[in-house]
């Protein structure tokens, strides 16, 4: 149990092009979803949170107006990135939370690597 | 701010011998303290987590212990194997909160 997607694995796209990923929580019902977004050799920095049919909470620092996050329903969070610059290069990576006993905790996608040319 | 800060941020050991990690945390709220294994180029994994109401947590060759007291917690890894070698991060959450806040991490390189 407690699996986690995210699709696409990775990405490859032109400067000033949008990227959309998705993130989804296949065998629990997720109410919050979370964006990290990792650089290498660095830890995970929390992008925004986001709660199932409620705007998201981003983190300072991070442009709302860039990083698009949409949790429309329990199993489905998408971030989309906006006019992406090589800058936004990146391993982006969801984890989802239940509300329930097990799926209480967070569990990861697999990450997307996001490469800007 | 909530800041968690994690050392050694790198740590090579002999087969078979042990590895600690160290967290500090700022937030005294703070209730839960996963620890996660990161392999190269994969997701990261939960592989023990204490809470605040628990001074210690063992499972099978990893243990972790937590001083509330000195807002500390630590990572113990017994007779470490090559497997072991990861990226090792430890997160708190903080209050009421959902979010979760990782430390820096640290490279365990196991030696044959």
């Amino acid at each position: 149990g407690a699996v986690v997607s995210q699709h696409p694995s990775w990405v490859i796209c032109k400067s000033g092009t949008s990227v959309k990923i998705e993130c989804r929580s296949l065998d629990f019902q997720a109410t919050t979803m979370f964006w990290y977004r990792q650089f290498p050799k660095q830890s995970l920095m929390l992008m925004a949170t986001s709660n199932e049919g409620s705007k998201a909470t981003y983190e300072q620092g991070v442009e709302k107006d860039k990083f698009l996050i949409n949790h429309a329903s329990l199993t489905l969070s998408t971030l989309t990135v906006t006019s992406a610059h090589p800058e936004d290069s990146s391993f982006y990576i969801c984890s989802a939370r239940g509300t329930s006993g097990a799926y209480n905790e967070q569990f990861f996608g697999p990450g997307t690597r996001l490469t800007v040319l | 701010g909530e800041n968690v800060e994690q050392h050694p941020s790198t740590l090579s050991v002999q087969e078979g011998d042990s590895a600690v990690i160290k967290c500090t945390y700022s937030d005294s709220a703070s209730n839960y303290f996963p620890w996660y294994k990161q392999e190269l180029g994969k997701r990261p994994q939960l592989i023990i987590d204490i809470r605040s109401n628990v001074g210690e947590k063992k499972d099978q060759r990893i243990a972790v212990t937590l001083n509330k007291t000195a807002k500390h917690f630590s990572l113990h890894i017994t007779e470490t194997q090559p497997e072991d070698s990861a990226v090792y991060f430890c997160a708190a959450r903080f209050g009421g909160y959902q979010k979760v806040t990782f430390g820096i991490g640290t490279k365990l390189q196991v030696i044959p």
